[in-house]
């Protein structure tokens, strides 16, 4: 089995300030890892994923996450935020084996307000 | 590629009608699945194809929902008879080797059921 929790369903932050969206997963198998970003009325795109290897990931538009198994977390971070960061933020979780193999989990989302 | 393409984009139905939703998942992509979107609920996955046979449909909600693929490009979701609570977007996304390369969404197709 597998599940993601979204810390936060709401985060608020004034325009180049730290981003930081909490994630926490748990997974019975090694897990596949990913942030999706939604804008209103549009559809998932993918941010940045971990799969394996090196455990702090690289995405598109200035975020990055890192993998740490000793707490079950892939926090989302960004160091400056933007206007254009206003959005909806969804970590997902999939199995790298076993019954959840393939299977992708969302957790709730988190709406990320920029503030001038 | 074009992506994931779901048609159509935005339905508007009566209460009690069939619906079908299509969706053509990315050329070489051996996973599908379909997702509802609701504001209550979030995100839920109401089944997953693997090879084009389902693996999982432990989220459908109920017998007025079938979802079929007949081929690797090829996917429908069903709602029969269709009721206003059933007023979602549904998206649709394909991945490739279990997920390891990423899930690649569609752009949903926004259900009205009235």
């Amino acid at each position: 089995a597998q599940s993601v929790t979204q810390l936060g369903s709401h985060v608020s932050v004034s325009e180049g300030a730290l981003v930081l969206l909490r994630c926490n997963y748990s997974s019975s198998v090694p897990p596949y890892l990913f942030w999706y970003v939604q804008y209103p009325n549009q559809g998932l795109q993918l941010l940045l994923k971990y799969t394996t290897g090196a455990t702090l990931v690289k995405g598109i538009n200035g975020f990055e996450a890192e993998f740490k198994k000793s707490e079950t977390s892939f926090h989302l971070t960004k160091p400056s935020a933007h206007m254009s960061d206003a959005a909806e933020y969804f970590c997902a979780v999939s199995g790298a084996g076993g019954t959840s193999y393939g299977k992708l989990t969302f957790g709730q989302g988190t709406i990320l307000t920029v503030h001038p | 590629d074009a992506g994931v393409i779901q048609s159509p984009r935005h339905e508007v139905t009566e209460m009690g009608q069939e619906v079908t939703l299509r969706c053509k998942p990315i050329s070489g992509h051996n996973s599908l699945f379909w997702y509802r979107q609701t504001m209550m609920r979030g995100l839920e996955l109401l089944i997953y194809f693997n090879n084009n046979v389902p693996i999982d449909d432990s989220g459908m909600p109920e017998d007025r929902f079938s979802a079929k693929m007949p081929n690797a490009s090829f996917s429908t979701l069903k709602i029969q008879p269709s009721e206003p609570r059933d007023s979602a977007v549904y998206f649709c996304a394909s991945s490739f080797g279990g997920g390891a390369y990423g899930y690649t969404f569609g752009s949903g197709t926004r259900l009205t059921v009235v």
